[in-house]
């Protein structure tokens, strides 16, 4: 069993709709919970981050974490093109090591 | 304020050639990581550091070495360049749970 799952894609959305993108872990040990964000030929750069379970919000983005079923989530409302881009969740253990997903590849239609 | 810095931003390499991936951060971070990403893949962790003169293994080293003299700078050493060794590297630096990755070298082994 992998220890990150992530659906590759590619998810094609029309602008406005809202935008679903989903992981699933295997490991206990993982502490925090992350979202980045990766256009193309570019580094990830990071979106979001926690280390709860619950909804965190920030702007038209909500990071929502499920300790008890290891599934993370991170919803994108009213999306926008400038949201097209590769979207990789990531999980830390130990010395600041990540974990990355596949990463979900993304794109708003206008 | 650079941030993290590669170079080059693209070579290309015969096998069995050597080459040095740079890697430079000006935000005095102590943690160093290099990563890999091949098409349509996560990033993979190659090697770490905590700090200057430390150094570990991350989930892909072989064909790999690191040094870290100083802080700010962590090279990547390739010694016997292959085919499989065609990816993207990304450096990334990171002081708390945030890392913040350089924008990759793409090398090409021919």
């Amino acid at each position: 069993q992998k220890e990150v799952e992530q659906d590759p894609g590619p998810l094609s959305v029309p602008e406005g709709a809202i935008v679903s993108l989903n992981c699933t872990y295997s490991n206990s040990a993982f502490q925090y919970f992350m979202w980045y964000r990766q256009y193309s030929r570019k580094g990830p750069e990071l979106l979001m981050y926690t280390y709860s379970s619950g909804n965190k919000e920030d702007g038209r983005f909500t990071a929502q974490v499920d300790k008890s079923s290891k599934y993370i989530s991170l919803f994108i409302r009213d999306s926008q093109p400038s949201d097209s881009a590769t979207y990789l969740c990531a999980f830390i253990q130990g010395a600041q090591k990540l974990v990355f997903g596949q990463g979900t590849r993304l794109t708003i239609n206008p | 304020n650079a941030g993290v810095t590669q170079t080059p931003k693209f070579r290309i390499l015969k096998i069995g050639q050597s080459m040095t991936l740079q890697c430079a951060q000006d935000m005095n971070h102590n943690y160093m990581y290099w990563y890999r990403q091949d098409p349509g893949m996560g990033l993979k962790l190659i090697y770490y550091s905590v700090g200057a003169g430390i150094t570990d293994k991350g989930e892909v080293p072989n064909g790999y070495n690191v040094s870290r003299s100083t802080t700010e700078d962590f090279p990547l050493r390739l010694e016997l360049a292959a085919p499989s060794q065609t990816s993207v590297y990304f450096c990334a630096s990171s002081g708390t749970e945030t890392q913040y990755f350089g924008p990759g070298t793409r090398l090409l082994v021919l």
